[in-house]
């Protein structure tokens, strides 16, 4: 069965600092997507930033990019310049063939002025 | 374009009684989802459709039902409300990059 793993409930970071949130998967599909969605306190997710698993190179959203290790299976977030408003939950999930995301249990950022 | 609508936004359930979430989407997504998602956790799926008049299953699916009887609209109904499904519910469409966009959210108490 496929699982998403966040190992990290809370995090914080200074303002401008980098952080990076972990997130490791178990699958044994081959082609599959993975996606970090932040969570603020209104509730709405949004989505941050997405993978390919066929596409070798990291993507990168302005101050988000990822650390994509297939072989590792491992799928993580680094934050650059934090910013206050980048204090949230943040969700990493994945989706394979059937249309079922699954999501992680989240981290919380809390980003010190 | 108002992307995912969820109505309500809030509500109190008895126990035992019975009510229906609202979602439609504006962006003729085929895929819909379900979820809820309990203090502290991450999301677990309830239902799933990945076009009209067809559902699925997902990981929590007692005590709910769907229908998907159009591409805009996919309507989550709880049937005899137990304090269990005390949650926040979310709405999602499925886009073209395989992303979701969730709903604002539907906080449902049960007491």
């Amino acid at each position: 069965a496929q699982t998403v793993t966040q190992s990290q409930p809370e995090m914080s970071v200074q303002e401008a600092e980098t952080v990076t949130l972990s997130c490791t998967y178990d699958t044994s599909e081959s082609d599959y997507y993975l996606f970090w969605y932040k969570q603020p306190p209104s509730r709405q997710m949004i989505l941050v930033i997405r993978q390919e698993a066929y596409k070798q190179q990291n993507a990168t959203e302005n101050r988000f990019s990822v650390n994509f290790q297939k072989a590792a299976k491992s799928f993580s977030l680094k934050i650059s310049d934090s910013q206050l408003g980048d204090a949230a939950m943040y969700f990493c999930a994945y989706r394979a063939g059937t249309y079922k995301y699954i999501f992680g249990t989240g981290t919380r950022l809390k980003v010190l002025a | 374009n108002a992307g995912v609508t969820q109505t309500p936004k809030f509500r109190i359930l008895k126990i035992g009684q019975s009510m229906t979430l609202q979602c439609a989407q504006d962006m003729n997504h085929n895929y819909m989802y379900w979820y809820r998602q309990d203090p502290g956790m991450g999301l677990k799926l309830i239902y799933y459709s990945v076009g009209a008049g067809i559902t699925d299953k997902g990981e929590v699916p007692n005590g709910y039902n769907v229908s998907r009887s159009t591409t805009e609209d996919f309507p989550l109904r709880l049937e005899l409300a137990a304090p269990s499904q005390t949650s926040v519910y979310f709405c999602a469409s499925g886009g073209t990059y395989n992303e979701q966009f969730f709903g604002p959210g539907t906080r449902l108490t049960v007491l």
